[in-house]
């Protein structure tokens, strides 16, 4: 069966941490790999990884996918208060649209 | 550019009463989802709509229907609510592997 694991379940850091967020996926015929972040709504489009070894970056976030070792990571350097939040990581079959979440790693920063 | 509107945003009903969650997007998206999210088990797919006039089944579709009425619009149905059915539901679109998500309707079922 298809699934998709994240880990930690939940992380507290303060503020100016670096955290790495883990998501291994068991899935055959691998398409891509996204991950999103959720607040208190609906969860928002962070990155797509569909090659190995490519890192996405965005400001602060960076992403990586291990397709050989099938997990990918998320990094936030120099945290904030505003990245507390849910991250949720989705892999996509191919050849369909049934998209597989995992139960997200919800991320705690204080002051 | 509203993106992607779910209305009601939050609902009570008794078991055994139906409704319908309205979802409808301005993209011009093909492909449109209805998931649901409990505490502890991420986002579920309930139902998704590859085009206009298809729909499929996803991991959770018992006790739940859908009609893609158009290319903007994606409603689901309960027929006869449970407790069970107690959730929050996300209505999502993509023309390519990224999805757009709806705010979430909030549903109660005593």
């Amino acid at each position: 069966e298809d699934k998709v694991v994240q880990s930690p379940l939940s992380l507290v850091v303060h503020e100016g941490d670096t955290v790495t967020l883990n998501c291994s996926y068991e899935v055959t015929n691998f398409r891509s790999l996204l991950w999103y972040k959720q607040e208190k709504k609906a969860p928002t489009f962070l990155f797509m990884l569909t090659s190995s070894g490519i890192e996405k970056k965005s400001g602060r976030l960076s992403s990586i996918l291990d397709k050989k070792e099938l997990f990918s990571i998320l990094n936030i350097t120099a945290t904030q208060t505003g990245d507390s939040a849910v991250y949720l990581c989705a892999v996509v079959p191919s050849g369909t649209y049934k998209y597989i979440f995992g139960t997200g790693t919800r991320l705690k920063v204080l002051a | 550019n509203a993106g992607v509107t779910q209305t009601p945003k939050f609902q009570v009903l008794k078991t055994g009463q139906s409704m319908t969650l309205q979802c409808a997007q301005d993209m011009n998206h093909n492909s449109m989802y209805w998931y649901r999210q409990d505490p502890g088990m991420g986002l579920r797919l309930i139902y998704y709509s590859a085009s206009e006039g298809t729909t499929d089944k996803g991991e959770v579709p018992n006790g739940y229907n859908v009609s893609r009425l158009n290319k903007r619009e994606f409603s689901l149905r309960l027929e006869s609510a449970a407790p069970s059915q107690t959730s929050v539901y996300f209505c999502a679109s993509s023309v390519t592997e990224t999805q757009y998500f709806g705010p979430g309707t909030r549903l109660l079922v005593l």
